[in-house]
């Protein structure tokens, strides 16, 4: 156990839902970071968050994708009308500037 | 071509066995990572460095930026140290990571 918790831990959904995940970063961590990973990549990189502000965003992150983080403690990614093609794990990270990074579990995400 | 590469994709070895895989990056760096993932999804971080060499228990990674190369190595490899090991690099910044495709290491009893 890391410290970074994710709910939930699998999603299934058919194409066109919404779904919100959600990670409880380390408390005294500053930064959080989304990644997607696809069966057999590495991770890529989504979004990141320093406090409450979302300070850069990936080209990977269309128009559908939304993030939160709501008084720089947890945060929520959304996915609004769920294609095929965004099957995959979702993983949370959260570090203080300057050190490694703890990862989540991970929300397996299968778009139906 | 990925920023980051690694070598070999696939390793299989005997219990007992030396093990070095290898991470090429193009980009400069403040930073390389070498991470690990279980089965499940879960990743652990193994090791940040920025220069030289770094040691924890049988785990020894190692980074020479002139080259741009990172090496991990895992001496009297056991079965549990089956995974998939991830290279990444941060650019500073936002620190946001640049992973490789990852090396999966079956070690046999």
């Amino acid at each position: 156990d890391t410290g970074v918790s994710q709910d939930p831990r699998h999603k299934i959904t058919k194409r066109g839902q919404n779904v919100t995940f959600r990670c409880d970063p380390i408390s005294e961590h500053n930064r959080l970071y989304w990644y997607r990973q696809t069966l057999g990549q590495g991770p890529e990189f989504l979004t990141y968050f320093q406090n409450e502000a979302q300070l850069e965003k990936s080209r990977l992150l269309s128009d559908r994708f939304s993030a939160e983080r709501p008084k720089g403690s947890f945060s929520t990614l959304e996915i609004q009308r769920t294609e095929q093609g965004d099957s995959a794990m979702y993983l949370c990270a959260s570090s203080l500037q300057g050190y490694e990074q703890f990862f989540g579990p991970g929300t397996r995400l299968t778009v139906l | 071509k990925n920023e980051v590469e690694q070598s070999p994709q696939n390793l299989t070895a005997q219990e007992g066995e030396f093990i070095t895989i290898n991470c090429s990056y193009s980009v400069g760096i403040s930073a390389l990572h070498w991470l690990q993932q279980h089965p499940g999804g879960g990743i652990v971080s193994l090791f940040m460095l920025s220069s030289g060499k770094k040691k924890h228990g049988r785990l020894i990674a190692t980074i020479n930026i002139q080259e741009k190369h990172s090496s991990l190595h895992i001496t009297a490899s056991h079965p549990r140290d089956s995974a998939v090991y991830i290279c990444a690099v941060d650019q500073g910044g936002s620190e946001k990571l640049v992973f490789g495709k990852g090396t999966k290491l079956t070690v046999n009893p």
